[in-house]
């Protein structure tokens, strides 16, 4: 079936410091790839997405590959702020009639 | 102006009471959603509709009852409430079905926190 995997968090970071979180799939077909982002009390909120094989989504500073190889697609940024803390989810959708699938969530702690 | 919005959002009962709560969405979308978040952030799709038709129905106790009374609202009614029914619902919405999210990302509310005591 389709999954997603993300790696546990929580993560914490300092303010400016590099960010990596990681996120595999398996899927069947040519699976569409997301970032979500849950802010404190808030719903999720598309952070970046990214549709086909070697694309690249984008959007705040944050960037991720869509790595057919590898089955991946990271969340990086070079500069964390203390406004990034947040829940951040990858999900999938796959060809054919499922909905988008979500990983567990990866919760970002950034401390000034 | 709140693109889904979902009342209350605070929801404090007894064990084997009845609540409902309300979402609207004035997106124009056609596909409508109710997702449970547990405590540890898990994400889990219970309903979706197109178009005021159910169109997915996952492994959900019958006590829950949406119910679309157009394709700008959707509502969720809980019957006889259990303690493991705590959560967080968000009401979601979307342009197209739940299977084209390459084009129609979700959109989601600010969810309802409910607490069964």
């Amino acid at each position: 079936g389709n999954s997603v995997t993300q790696m546990e968090g929580p993560v914490t970071l300092s303010e400016e410091a590099f960010l990596t979180i990681n996120c595999t799939y398996t899927a069947t077909g040519y699976p569409s790839l997301f970032w979500y982002v849950q802010y404190p009390g808030e719903g999720l909120q598309l952070l970046l997405k990214a549709t086909k094989a070697d694309d690249k989504g984008s959007n705040k500073g944050f960037e991720a590959t869509y790595r057919k190889e590898t089955t991946s697609f990271h969340l990086e940024k070079g500069s964390v702020q203390v406004s990034d803390s947040a829940v951040y989810f990858c999900a999938l959708s796959a060809p054919g009639n499922t909905p988008l699938v979500f990983g567990k969530g990866t919760r970002l702690s950034v401390i000034a | 102006d709140t693109a889904v919005s979902q009342t209350p959002k605070y929801l404090v009962t007894q064990m084997g009471n009845d609540k409902s709560i309300k979402c609207e969405q004035n997106l124009g979308h056609d596909t409508m959603y109710w997702y449970k978040q547990d405590s540890k952030k898990f994400l889990k799709i219970m309903f979706s509709y197109n178009n005021k038709e159910l169109i997915i129905n996952e492994t959900v106790p019958n006590r829950f009852s949406p119910k679309s009374p157009d394709k700008a609202h959707l509502n969720l009614h809980i019957n006889s409430l259990e303690l493991g029914d705590s959560a967080v619902y968000f009401c979601a919405s979307s342009q197209g079905p739940p299977w084209q999210q390459g084009n129609s990302p979700l959109h989601f509310g600010n969810g309802t926190r409910l607490t069964v005591t």
